[in-house]
């Protein structure tokens, strides 16, 4: 199984400020199509996860563009540029190359 | 849009039987291959079995290979998860979430299955 790691695990931020979440995986989510199939969920207190982020860097509809992803192979990030107070909650990654599919343990990320 | 309601969830006593519904609305349901994940309290997220859009292909993980089954009706835009002999472990948050090429996409709100004596 692909083998997804989240660092950091907590995530205290001031309102306004950048936030970053790092996600490595045990093997190379380049799939033979060209794509890499990496995502990111938001799940807010209480509710279900919602995805943010596909294909490493595409934003879904309706996220704000202060969310980005980036990078390749094995080493991916999440980037909030300014984080805001609805941003509050866990963040994961998902390996979508396979079943399996597997997922970081979550970045909770709260306000200082 | 696209709304997925889980339903089913409830108290059991280990070894016990439950089977989880997920009525689907708002898209073409049997275009989708479909998954349940689910979330035990405070814990992270584990993928649970998969169900291709006609209802041929079939994977499971394996915490619940042998004792969990997946199914689908089509006609009636409804996924299923029929899960036997259940554990205390088997305590989650289960979700049925839309399949997309690379991963899934939208979850529904979740059902509850608590798996204690």
């Amino acid at each position: 199984d692909v083998v997804m790691t989240q660092s950091p695990l907590s995530l205290p931020v001031t309102l306004g400020q950048p936030a970053s979440i790092s996600c490595r995986s045990s093997q190379s989510l380049e799939y033979s199509d060209g794509n890499t199939y990496l995502n990111w969920f938001q799940q807010r207190p209480g509710q279900s996860p919602r995805r943010l982020i596909y294909k490493v860097s595409n934003r879904d509809s309706g996220v704000p563009d202060r969310f980005s992803g980036s990078g390749s192979g094995t080493d991916f990030t999440l980037k909030i540029s300014r984080v805001e107070a609805e941003d509050v909650g866990v963040y994961f990654c998902m390996q979508g190359i396979r079943v399996p599919y597997t997922f970081g343990q979550g970045t909770k990320l709260e306000i200082k | 849009q696209v709304q997925l309601v889980e339903s089913g969830g409830d108290l059991v006593k280990p070894g016990g039987s439950l089977r989880l519904s997920c009525a689907a609305s708002g898209f073409t349901f049997s275009d989708y291959y479909m998954n349940w994940i689910r979330q035990a309290p405070g814990k992270g997220l584990e993928w649970v079995s998969y169900i291709s859009d006609s209802g041929t292909t079939i994977y499971y993980g394996d915490s619940v290979k042998g004792r969990f089954t997946i199914s689908r009706d089509n006609a009636k835009n409804s996924l299923y998860l029929q899960m036997n002999s259940l554990r205390a472990e088997d305590t989650a948050v289960y979700y049925c979430a839309r399949d997309t090429l690379g991963g899934v996409d939208y979850w529904g709100q979740g059902t509850l299955v608590t798996v204690s004596s």
